[in-house]
């Protein structure tokens, strides 16, 4: 069975600085999506940023961009110029290619973004 | 856009009685939906995979006979709380794909179930 896990439970940011969160997995599968979900107050889940496994390059949505490090099943999170609208917990997840595949969560790290 | 609505957003039921929540996809077709449980300060945990006209596959753990979810169209899928107790207390996501790809699901809102 697939696992994530995200070993930062709390981290804080100064607005405008950079920060980094970290996720690991284990899988036996050569073919999956890692996926940055976002979930503020409110509680609704945001979709941050998508990368597919056979895509050597990193994946990158404006202010949002990962570090993926296949071999060593590490997919990161950087966001830089942090706003206080980042504030929130972000969950790493996984999925393996295919239809109808469940995404399976880490437990979250909770950013807190300073002003 | 693919939006996704619940319905109600909040609800408070008695112990014993059954509520019935509703997530719908509201500007796409969503083939499966996924419904998650997640308890304060915890990840989504997921419950249960619903196809649209089959019966709906559990996860390990997740009391199908408790937990009645039905795909009835391509737009909505309930998921049904029977004999409620606190302990059933919790938010609950549903997510629905979109199109063929899975990897594209978008979540709705949540409701979130207290049971006095």
């Amino acid at each position: 069975a697939q696992t994530v896990t995200q070993s930062q439970p709390e981290m804080s940011v100064q607005e405008a600085e950079t920060v980094t969160l970290s996720c690991t997995y284990d899988t036996s599968e050569n073919n999956y999506y890692l996926f940055w979900y976002k979930q503020p107050p409110s509680r609704q889940m945001i979709l941050v940023i998508r990368q597919e496994a056979y895509k050597q390059q990193n994946a990158t949505e404006n202010r949002f961009s990962v570090n993926f490090q296949k071999a060593a099943k590490s997919f990161s999170l950087k966001i830089s110029d942090s706003q206080l609208g980042d504030t929130a917990m972000y969950f790493c997840a996984f999925m393996m290619e295919g239809g109808s595949e469940k995404l399976v969560f880490g437990k979250g790290t909770k950013l807190t973004v300073n002003p | 856009g693919a939006v996704v609505s619940q319905h109600p957003s909040w609800v408070i039921c008695k112990s014993g009685t059954s509520v019935k929540i509703e997530c719908r996809s509201l500007d796409f077709q969503a083939t499966t939906m996924f419904w998650y449980r997640q308890f304060p300060k915890q990840s989504l945990m997921l419950m249960a995979t619903s196809n649209e006209g089959s019966k709906a596959t559990y996860e390990q753990g997740v009391e199908k006979d408790k937990f009645l979810i039905n795909h009835a169209s391509l737009t909505l899928s309930t998921l049904t709380v029977t004999s409620a107790h606190p302990e059933d207390s919790s938010f609950y996501i549903c997510s629905a794909a979109k199109g063929d790809y899975s990897y594209e699901q978008y979540f709705g809102p949540g409701t979130r179930l207290t049971v006095t």
